[in-house]
């Protein structure tokens, strides 16, 4: 079975601080990985993608993430956090088989402070 | 960029009525989503939608629910009898087509309050 699980429900930062949220998944086989990003009163938005590519994936707004098969880990980090990047982020895995679901994580708040 | 579309943005109902939520996809996308999230908990994943029928559901999703692409532009989801516990923001999502490279869009969501 496939799951995420996200530490830390909130996070703050500084702003221009390092941002660093963390996703670990459970998953049989090699997983198809995300972030989405949550704006107050806006939908989910697709930051990266992981598809077995380059295990450093790139993303939108700065963000990066780093696959590590060994510690079953997609971190996602910005080296300096912007009082923009405020919102909710979710790490999510898709389902192996079947119509494309994905599988959540709890999501982690961020907080950028001045 | 293209949007998923949903109405309404907050949805107040009675326990035990019935509640449509409604969503616009993209129109040139094939595969369509139900997702919600109860306050504080995870986005689940409720309903994937296919070729004008359900190709998977989860537990949630039990005869209460129902979904329905009525004239080829909306996708619903309809609540027969509303209960206390399905209060929640439900998001409506798309897929052009089920490939690597395909992003999955998601709506800004309709929270649901059934007092």
């Amino acid at each position: 079975a496939q799951s995420v699980t996200q530490l830390g429900s909130h996070v703050s930062v500084s702003e221009g601080a390092l941002v660093l949220l963390r996703c670990n998944y459970s998953s049989s086989v090699p997983p198809y990985l995300f972030w989405y990003v949550q704006y107050p009163n806006q939908g989910l938005q697709l930051l990266l993608k992981y598809t077995s590519a380059a295990t450093l994936v790139k993303g939108i707004n700065g963000f990066e993430a780093e696959f590590k098969k060994s510690e079953t880990s997609f971190h996602l980090t910005k080296p300096s956090a912007h009082m923009s990047d405020a919102a909710e982020y979710f790490c999510a895995v898709r389902y192996s088989g079947g119509y494309n679901k994905l599988i959540f994580g709890a999501g982690t708040r961020l907080a950028v402070h001045p | 960029e293209p949007e998923v579309t949903q109405t309404p943005s907050h949805q107040v109902t009675q326990m035990g009525q019935e509640v449509i939520l409604r969503c616009v996809p993209i129109s040139n996308h094939l595969y369509f989503y139900w997702y919600r999230q109860i306050l504080g908990q995870k986005v689940e994943f409720l309903v994937s939608f296919y070729n004008n029928e359900i190709s998977e559901k989860s537990e949630i999703f039990d005869d209460q629910f129902s979904v329905e692409r009525p004239d080829g532009s909306n996708f619903t989801l309809k609540i027969r009898s509303t209960k206390l516990e399905d209060s929640a923001m439900y998001f409506c999502a798309s897929l052009r087509e089920i490939t690597t490279n395909e992003k999955l869009f998601f709506g800004s969501g309709t929270q649901l309050s059934v007092l």
